[in-house]
């Protein structure tokens, strides 16, 4: 069984640039999360993603979106990049199972904006 | 709005100490709360996932205890090892598709 992979595992972008980051499912997770770690702080919801469509989202602006794939894959998109988006970006898989299921985590992505 | 807090921020024991962290939210209405370990820069691994329904889970040296109607988890980690250093984070799951983490518990473990 293979766990949550995400790529790449660190990236460096300047002010104003756009990134994607990737993330492959744990096998047989169909739902996907996506979560900004600041440094010293625990992770904050941006988005989950089901069936390819996006199914609840936290407070973070419209720059942040992403993606489904049939696969279950997902990829998480920040436009106009700023400093404060200097964070880990976590993605969590786990089951649609009203609400009682965990979720399993990757290794996170370090991005550093300059 | 749910808000989840981990006292103390950080923690120091000398090796073989019990090990108690603390985690406690503002509304009971949850489906579970998972325990997570973090290592410097790295992802977030599950240690402990315990259901509404459920007062408390063990593994291994580890036990999770769950007051939903208070509001308050607690982790036991006995007889601590050097190994067991990191960042310890409480998450709470209820309805809106989302974990809900505290701002965890930073574990120092001296030989």
């Amino acid at each position: 069984e293979t766990g949550v992979t995400q790529s790449p595992t660190h990236l460096i972008k300047t002010r104003g640039q756009q990134v994607t980051l990737r993330c492959s499912s744990q096998s047989g997770h169909n739902t996907v999360s996506w979560y900004q770690q600041a440094l010293g702080q625990g992770p904050q919801f941006i988005f989950q993603y089901y069936r390819e469509e996006e199914n609840g989202r936290g407070n973070f602006p419209p720059r942040f979106s992403g993606l489904q794939f049939p696969n279950y894959s997902s990829e998480l998109n920040v436009n106009a990049l700023e400093l404060d988006d200097s964070a880990l970006y976590l993605c969590a898989s786990s089951l649609p199972d009203k609400g009682i299921g965990g979720y399993t985590f990757g290794s996170g992505t370090r991005l550093t904006v300059v | 709005k749910q808000e989840v807090t981990q006292i103390p921020a950080a923690l120091s024991v000398p090796e073989g100490e019990n090990l108690v962290l603390n985690c406690s939210f503002t509304d009971s209405a949850i489906y579970n709360l998972q325990w997570f370990r973090q290592d410097p820069g790295k992802g977030l691994t599950s240690l402990l996932l315990i259901q509404s329904s459920q007062r408390e889970q063990t593994s291994g040296r580890l036990n999770a205890s769950l007051d939903k109607s208070s509001g308050r988890s607690t982790l036991y980690i006995a007889a601590s090892q050097p190994g067991d250093s990191a960042t310890y984070l409480c998450a709470v799951k209820a309805a809106g598709n989302k974990l809900t983490f505290g701002g965890g518990t930073r574990v120092l473990v001296k030989p």
